[in-house]
């Protein structure tokens, strides 16, 4: 069975930075890129990106280069994503969410709820 | 960027309704367009991907067509565990888009 695993909602001040995992398990971590998604409360979802931990190779969202960061450790099957210089509009829950074929989204981790307040 | 219209935003039909929402892309997209479900307060679920397979598990109630720049989900015979809000998603070119959503609720 194929899941992923999200890190724990985070609470963080203004300015700062957070990086957040999703644990892989039930199949071949390096067969397949794995996307991220944001929404934010009340809101629809938007693609961050993604990374494919065969090469670690990634792909981003013009919209949020230089906001997401997207690696990988293939020994524990963990993708990461660390979002910087955080400020309200960034308090979302965010989603990794493996893909299927050709990267539509075959399965979705649980969310991470990050929080931005002084 | 691929712009994806979705239709309706929100919408109420009764049990045992036949359901159909719509996606309109603002360029041919070749049928890569899948389709989510999301309960309150839970993650997405996949439905439909290349625009008619259905995900393993997904009740056959549900089927997506669709090509070029026009698709749609349709729900053959509504149940109330089908309240939700559900997205299209463009996944043929970066970045990828999804519709702004179309909430279901039984009448």
């Amino acid at each position: 069975e194929v899941q992923l695993q999200q890190s724990g909602p985070e609470l963080v001040k203004p300015g700062a930075s957070v990086k957040m995992s999703c644990k892989a398990s039930g199949y071949t971590f390096t067969s397949y890129v794995m996307h991220w998604v944001k929404q934010k409360p009340g809101q629809g979802l938007e693609w961050i990106g993604y990374i494919n931990p065969y090469n670690d190779g990634t792909k981003y969202n013009e919209k949020f280069k230089g906001k997401a960061t997207l690696t990988s450790d293939k020994s524990s099957s963990t993708a990461y994503m660390e979002l910087s210089s955080l400020t309200s509009e960034d308090s979302a829950v965010y989603y990794c969410a493996r893909s299927g074929g050709y990267f539509w989204f075959a399965y979705w981790g649980q969310g991470t709820l990050v929080t931005v307040s002084a | 960027d691929i712009k994806m219209t979705q239709s309706p935003s929100s919408m109420y039909a009764s049990l045992g309704e036949r359901v159909t929402i719509t996606c309109k892309a603002s360029q041919d997209i070749k049928s890569y367009l899948s389709w989510y479900q999301q309960k309150p307060w839970k993650s997405p679920k996949t439905l439909i991907y290349y625009a008619t397979s259905l995900a393993d598990g997904v009740p056959s109630r549900f089927s997506g067509s669709g090509s070029g720049q026009d698709y749609s989900l349709t729900i053959s015979s509504l149940e109330s565990d089908d309240t939700a809000t559900y997205y299209c998603l463009q996944h043929g070119e970066s970045p990828y888009t999804f519709g702004g959503g179309t909430k279901l609720e039984i009448k």
